[in-house]
């Protein structure tokens, strides 16, 4: 079965303090492809981040960095100095070529970032 | 410059009476998606074009159709909505060949039924 888990459902934090955001992602297909979008209020998905599963080199992009560790099928993502902006919902994502390219989403992390 | 637009942002309609979303691109992707979701969910597939061929998800209700009249354009036409309807409906392209590639978002309608 495929499935991607973001098992924290709300996460609280105060301007400048780091956070984490965790997803655990199933499937048996060698070859896939993970996914980051955040959704503010607006509504609109915006995509962070694409890494296949043959490059588990991380990554790093401003105060945003993910760290991909097949070994424990993991794909989190970490903010640094937390903005009041930031302040959204982060939903983690899993392609597979054999799904007929279909996305499996979590079901999201609501961050807060009180200034 | 908006690469993935749809309109309305905001949609009012009354139960049972027909609505028509619609969403355009300037990618030239291949791949158009059509996304259902409702309050603190994920968004759920309800259908997609591959070009013209429609991929309809198993548990997409008959209630909702699509038309692809060309590459740019998409529609969803939702043709006896009810109360369990009203959610936020979310237009994505991608540009698909030998692997997937990064889905886009448009800013989606947000549809109330009254």
């Amino acid at each position: 079965a495929q499935k991607v888990t973001q098992a924290q459902t709300e996460i609280s934090v105060v301007e400048k303090e780091d956070v984490t955001l965790d997803c655990v992602y199933e499937t048996r297909d060698t070859t896939y492809y993970l996914f980051w979008y955040k959704q503010p209020p607006s509504g609109e998905l915006v995509f962070l981040i694409r890494r296949n599963s043959f490059d588990e080199q991380n990554e790093i992009s401003g105060r945003y960095s993910w760290n991909f560790q097949k070994s424990t099928s993991s794909f989190n993502f970490t903010i640094t100095a937390s903005q009041v902006v930031d302040s959204a919902v982060y939903f983690c994502a899993l392609i597979r070529p054999a799904g007929g390219f279909k996305t499996i989403f979590g079901a999201g992390t609501r961050l807060f970032v009180k200034a | 410059d908006a690469m993935v637009i749809q309109n309305p942002r905001y949609q009012v309609t009354q139960f049972g009476k027909p609505v028509t979303l619609s969403c355009s691109q300037t990618l030239n992707h291949n791949v158009m998606y059509w996304y259902q979701q409702k309050s603190s969910q994920a968004p759920k597939l309800l259908f997609h074009y591959y070009d013209k061929d429609f991929n309809n998800e198993a548990d997409t209700p008959d209630n909702f159709q699509s038309r692809r009249p060309n590459t740019s354009f998409c529609f969803l036409d939702i043709r006896s909505p009810g109360l369990g309807d009203a959610a936020m409906y979310l237009c994505a392209t991608s540009r698909v060949s030998s692997a997937p590639d990064t889905q886009y978002f448009g800013p989606g309608t947000r549809l109330t039924v009254l």
